[in-house]
């Protein structure tokens, strides 16, 4: 089956750490995107990718970082210079300049 | 700035009747995409129906259907005949192009009741 998928679905992180969110997709597509979930808000976006070993950042991107080694994959790490990265994080993927599909996200807590 | 906005943060409709969800977004381009996205209770974001600004026919996908208004600025959602499964939260999206890439600019959303 054709899909995004995001792992781990709930990840907890202890203070100073760093941890590290997985994204496949095996929709051939070229752009991937992470945003970020917050209760009562819409979302927002974090870093995004148009094409292999390139990103940009979005609008929060501090305290975070990404790669883009394989087409299939864009990994997100939550550094712990993210002073409150408990949230929904979500990836999506598009064929250039097309709409957007979504992962199933995952949950971070920060203990 | 870019903004996209729902002013209703919740919203209720029984069972088989008709619902409409409102959304404005403010842009001064004049060839941009518009969605609509459903996120149920599992939380992952579902592609309800798209509008391309350059047309003027209003998307339609079964149930769903839109009313793009463009001198406005608004892209209202209407779900007919809404059944149980329809309960979400509903987020207008708008696409806009930022050094060379797309991004999209999302509404707070609107949280979607389905009474029985």
């Amino acid at each position: 089956d054709g899909g995004i998928t995001q792992s781990p679905k709930y990840l907890f992180r202890k203070e100073g750490q760093n941890v590290t969110l997985s994204c496949e997709q095996n929709l051939n597509h070229d752009a991937m995107y992470w945003y970020r979930q917050d209760p009562g808000q819409g979302l927002r976006l974090i870093y995004y990718s148009q094409i292999v070993n390139d990103f940009q950042k979005g609008d929060i991107a501090e305290g975070y970082s990404v790669s883009r080694e394989k087409k299939e994959s864009f990994p997100l790490t939550v550094t712990s210079a993210q002073k409150n990265p408990t949230a929904f994080y979500l990836c999506a993927s598009s064929m250039e300049a097309d709409t957007q599909y979504f992962g199933p996200g995952t949950r971070l807590t920060v203990l | 700035a870019q903004t996209v906005t729902q002013s209703q943060p919740e919203m209720s409709v029984q069972e088989a009747e008709t619902v409409t969800l409102s959304c404005t977004y403010d842009t001064s381009e004049s060839d941009y995409y518009l969605f609509w996205y459903k996120q149920p209770p599992s939380r992952q974001m579902i592609l309800v129906i798209r509008q391309e600004a350059y047309k003027q026919q209003n998307a339609t996908e079964n149930r769903f259907s839109v009313n793009f208004q463009k001198a406005a600025k608004s892209f209202s959602l209407k779900i007919s005949d809404s059944q149980l499964g329809d309960a979400a939260m509903y987020f207008c999206a708008y696409r806009i192009s930022q050094g060379g890439s797309e991004k999209l600019v999302f509404g707070k959303g609107t949280k979607l009741t389905v009474n029985p």
